[in-house]
């Protein structure tokens, strides 16, 4: 129950493509839901969180959509580009005196120029 | 500023040495993590600590023993390790703030273990 089940492990698409990134979760008690980029080397950035009272939100070109009763929420990129080749991990968490972060397997992103 | 740094950025020890990783936070965070990463493989949680408390280990074998000095530091001191300890180690922070969140990670250190 404490899983986070992501989908696909890999995805390649062409530059301006739409790629996305579906995850989906058992636990009702998790009330927030981040997106984490990472690149070969370096360490997991934020790039967009979201919480379940909201079903989408937007920053840059990336969306996230959330679907509270199908207990999913995926990650879109818009008008992608090869520098947004990386690995892609959704997370789920909830507060109990501490942040427990669980995360999903991981997307490896390929977009070709 | 949203930076977690950590130290130093590569390491290689061998089975018997004594070494310690470092972390350094100056965002106010009042929790802070540390995370073991194998290649392909997602951050996987070895402690918390909440308020300069550990306050979750996740079962974490004793040769790894975190340390929080400050609200701002963060150590992870290694002894007798095994090569499969070998792995990236990520230290992050994060701070509650009207239900969000936010959870930022350092760089890491490449840990190698001969």
């Amino acid at each position: 129950q404490q899983q986070v089940k992501q989908s696909p492990q890999s995805l390649i698409v062409q530059k301006g493509g739409i790629p996305i990134i579906n995850c989906a979760y058992e636990n009702t008690a998790f009330d927030y839901f981040p997106w984490y980029q990472q690149f070969p080397g370096k360490g997991p950035a934020l790039l967009i969180a979201i919480r379940p009272d909201v079903s989408e939100k937007k920053e840059g070109r990336f969306t996230i959509s959330f679907n509270k009763s199908a207990k999913q929420f995926s990650l879109h990129i818009m008008d992608s580009q090869p520098g947004d080749s990386a690995t892609y991990f959704c997370a789920a968490s909830m507060f109990a005196g501490a942040q427990k972060l669980v995360f999903g397997q991981g997307t490896r992103l390929t977009i070709n120029p | 500023d949203t930076e977690v740094t950590q130290t130093p950025k590569h390491l290689v020890m061998g089975m018997t040495n004594k070494k310690s990783l470092k972390c350094e936070q100056h965002m106010g965070h009042r929790a802070m993590y540390w995370y073991k990463q194998k290649a392909k493989k997602p951050p996987e949680l070895m402690f918390v600590y909440s308020y300069e408390k550990l306050s979750i280990n996740e079962s974490v074998p004793s040769r790894f023993s975190p340390e929080c000095p400050n609200s701002s530091l963060l150590n992870l001191h290694l002894h007798a390790l095994q090569p499969e300890d070998s792995a990236l180690y990520l230290c992050a922070s994060s701070q509650e703030l009207a239900g969000w969140y936010e959870q930022y990670f350092g760089p890491g250190t490449r840990l190698t273990v001969t």
